[in-house]
């Protein structure tokens, strides 16, 4: 298979655990985006990377969220103290190039924050 | 900041009627893509528009982008059971590397 990868596919946690998600984007991309997504809505970014750097992040994603991209690979996502806010679907998604080209979606991770 | 919206949010439709959804922007787009998303699924890229005015096709969808780059359609004849989900545009303002996606239009099929 090589398409976007994401693991776990659900996580069920208590308020105030920490949280990690990881993503595998198609090998040959160098572009790995986060989105989160809740029931009835579109994707709504978090944060990209260009290889290993993170270029721009959104002004929703609050200090408890941090993601990494650190071989310019795969990717993980912490969520720190989550809150039952933050139960969501957690899309991962690649691209190749310079601009802002189609994406390749990852199956998603669903938290579900008690 | 940016806003995306679609109408309809929801379009109920006999199988075999035409569908329409329509995508306006709040700013100014440097492309325009437009996503499916299957009940169930992950968006999967159906097409990019780049330039203004532009219309491409695929077998029974016609998109369209609009000339001032703000907005655009998605059009879909003769619908078909498979055609079922949620279709979302998307774009990234010029100099911006964010894609903002639409409110979404989500299309039943009846049979």
């Amino acid at each position: 298979d090589t398409g976007v990868s994401q693991d776990p596919r659900h996580k069920i946690t208590k308020r105030g655990q920490n949280v990690t998600f990881r993503c595998d984007p198609i090998s040959e991309h160098n572009r790995l985006y986060w989105y989160r997504q809740t029931l009835g809505q579109g994707p709504e970014f978090l944060t990209y990377f260009q290889n290993e750097a993170q270029l721009e992040k959104s002004r929703l994603l609050s200090d408890r969220f941090s993601a990494e991209r650190p071989k310019g690979s795969f990717s993980t996502l912490e969520i720190q103290r989550t809150e039952q806010g933050d139960s969501a679907m957690y899309l991962c998604a690649s691209s190749f190039g310079r601009a802002v080209n189609e994406q390749f979606f990852g199956p998603g991770t669903r938290l579900t924050v008690l | 900041g940016q806003q995306v919206m679609q109408i309809p949010q929801y379009q109920h439709v006999q199988e075999g009627e035409d569908f329409t959804t329509y995508c306006n922007s709040s700013t100014t787009l440097s492309n325009i893509q437009w996503y499916k998303q299957r009940p169930g699924g992950h968006p999967v890229f159906l097409i990019q528009l780049v330039k203004s005015g532009e219309v491409k096709k695929q077998k029974r969808l016609t998109f369209q982008f609009g000339e001032a780059k703000k907005n655009s359609s998605l059009h879909i004849t003769a619908t078909q059971t498979t055609d079922v989900g949620t279709y979302f545009c998307a774009g990234p303002n010029f100099g911006n590397e964010k894609l903002t996606f639409g409110t979404g239009t989500r299309l039943t099929i009846i049979p």
